[in-house]
């Protein structure tokens, strides 16, 4: 398996853009997972998605922010419209089962900076 | 909640033995995982502990004391390529959500 891909890799975009970042977990995995890290904050889980649907979005920063996952291969998360300080690298993980005694996999992440 | 704490650097030598700290508050405990993360890339899973007691994986080796809500990651005979940060991380009390540790920048020197 490729593992989980996410794209694109780099974004810089304009305050006000909308910006949309993608994700394909391991084919299988029933559990997804959006995180954000920065120096400040590290490492910070946004939502997750189990079997396709939105579980927990607590973590998610504000209205701002929306996450999707449409089919089992395939999520986004959105930002619109976006601010700097939204400027992050963005990880989305899967993972078989529950985290507690499930491995994530994580994707290579999107660095995201917003001007 | 979840809170996990560790210390944010670490230096040690090439070839020697370093230790990573984590203590944990949590409102519910499924285990204690770690983490590795290089420059730029993405965080790795290394080890999982659920149980007390000593875990080792090759020159890794992890340790849980759930009285002490305390775990550590051990790392020995450290090469270069070690030069890392290391995360411990716990799952929520039902199992899903992790909750990292602020990460430990662990610099090896030759």
């Amino acid at each position: 398996d490729a593992g989980v891909i996410q794209s694109p890799r780099h974004e810089v975009t304009e305050m006000g853009q909308e910006v949309t970042l993608r994700c394909k977990p391991i084919s299988g995995h029933d559990y997804l997972f959006w995180y954000r890290q920065t120096m400040m904050r590290g490492l910070e889980l946004l939502i997750y998605f189990n079997n396709n649907v939105p579980i927990d979005d607590s973590g998610m920063p504000e209205d701002r922010f929306s996450a999707k996952m449409p089919n089992a291969s395939f999520s986004t998360l959105k930002i619109q419209p976006s601010e700097p300080r939204d400027s992050a690298v963005y990880f989305c993980a899967s993972s078989l089962g529950l985290a507690g005694t499930d491995t994530q996999y994580f994707g290579p992440g999107t660095r995201l900076t917003v001007l | 909640g979840q809170s996990l704490e560790q210390p944010s650097e670490v230096t040690a030598v090439e070839g020697a033995i370093v230790q990573i700290n984590c203590t944990y508050q949590t409102s519910g405990f499924y285990g204690l995982s770690w983490y590795q993360q290089h420059d730029g890339g993405a965080p790795t899973f290394l080890s999982y502990n659920a149980l007390d007691g000593l875990e080792e994986t090759g020159r890794f080796s992890s340790f849980l004391s759930r009285s002490d809500s305390y775990g550590y990651l051990l790392l020995q005979e450290l090469q270069m390529k070690d030069s890392a940060s290391y995360f411990c991380a716990a799952p929520d009390n039902a199992g899903n959500m992790l909750t990292f540790g602020g990460g430990t920048r662990l610099m090896v020197k030759p």
